[in-house]
């Protein structure tokens, strides 16, 4: 059974910091790694799809790399936004099917 | 990009009940997924819902509590049969293709009392 593993579970950080958390994977039958933002009350909403080992994404502040041989992805968020605040999910994309890490919960402080 | 309506978006049920949630796909979509998220915990995969065939449940999930149908490439439903308070979580469809992100449902947010 796959495990995804997300760190830290929650994370409380100020308006206007950088922040980052981890997701990791065991390496072997990868096929792709995506992350999610999950808002309260709303779909989960897809962030990156990444494939290649060293592949690094961007969009806006949010960016994401990936390390497929040691198995682990990190999410960065540049100067923090209250609006940034949902939980971040890793989902790793195995066979045919899509397992989801526990998420890591962030909440802005202003 | 596809367009995914769930319903009913909340219910309050009654244990020993049964409710069914309906997925409505905008496009065909060879499968379908459903996922629970109980308080605290991780969105979990139930099942893969197969057009023309049984779903394929993961380990803890079974058809008779959570029977599933996919009449077709459009829909899916999920039934969480004989409920408990346990079964209180949200409830979420999905759809995937290999090479992209999935799309999900609004969700369904399910109180057993």
């Amino acid at each position: 059974i796959l495990n995804v593993e997300q760190s830290p579970q929650s994370l409380h950080v100020q308006e206007g910091d950088s922040t980052n958390f981890t997701c990791s994977f065991p390496s072997s039958n990868f096929y792709a790694l995506h992350w999610y933002r999950w808002e309260t009350a709303k779909s989960p909403e897809a962030l990156f799809v990444m494939t290649l080992n060293g592949d690094e994404k961007k969009k806006g502040r949010i960016s994401a790399t990936l390390n497929t041989k040691e198995g682990y992805s990190y999410l960065y968020i540049k100067g923090s936004q209250p609006e940034d605040s949902a939980t971040y999910l890793c989902a790793v994309m195995e066979a045919s099917k899509i397992i989801f890490g526990s998420g890591t919960r962030l909440s802005i402080r202003p | 990009s596809a367009v995914i309506s769930q319903k009913p978006s909340r219910d309050i049920c009654q244990r020993g009940t049964s409710l069914t949630i309906q997925c409505q796909v905008d496009s065909q979509v060879t499968m379908m997924f459903w996922y629970r998220q109980q308080p605290g915990q991780s969105l979990t995969l139930i099942a893969t819902a197969n057009q023309g065939s049984e779903a394929t449940y993961e380990s803890g999930f079974v058809i008779d509590k959570f029977p599933i149908s996919r009449p077709n490439l459009t829909f899916s439903t999920l039934t969480v049969s004989n409920m408990s308070p346990e079964d209180s979580s949200i409830y979420l469809c999905s759809e995937t293709d290999r090479n992209t992100e999935a799309f999900f449902g609004q969700g369904t947010r399910l109180t057993v009392v």
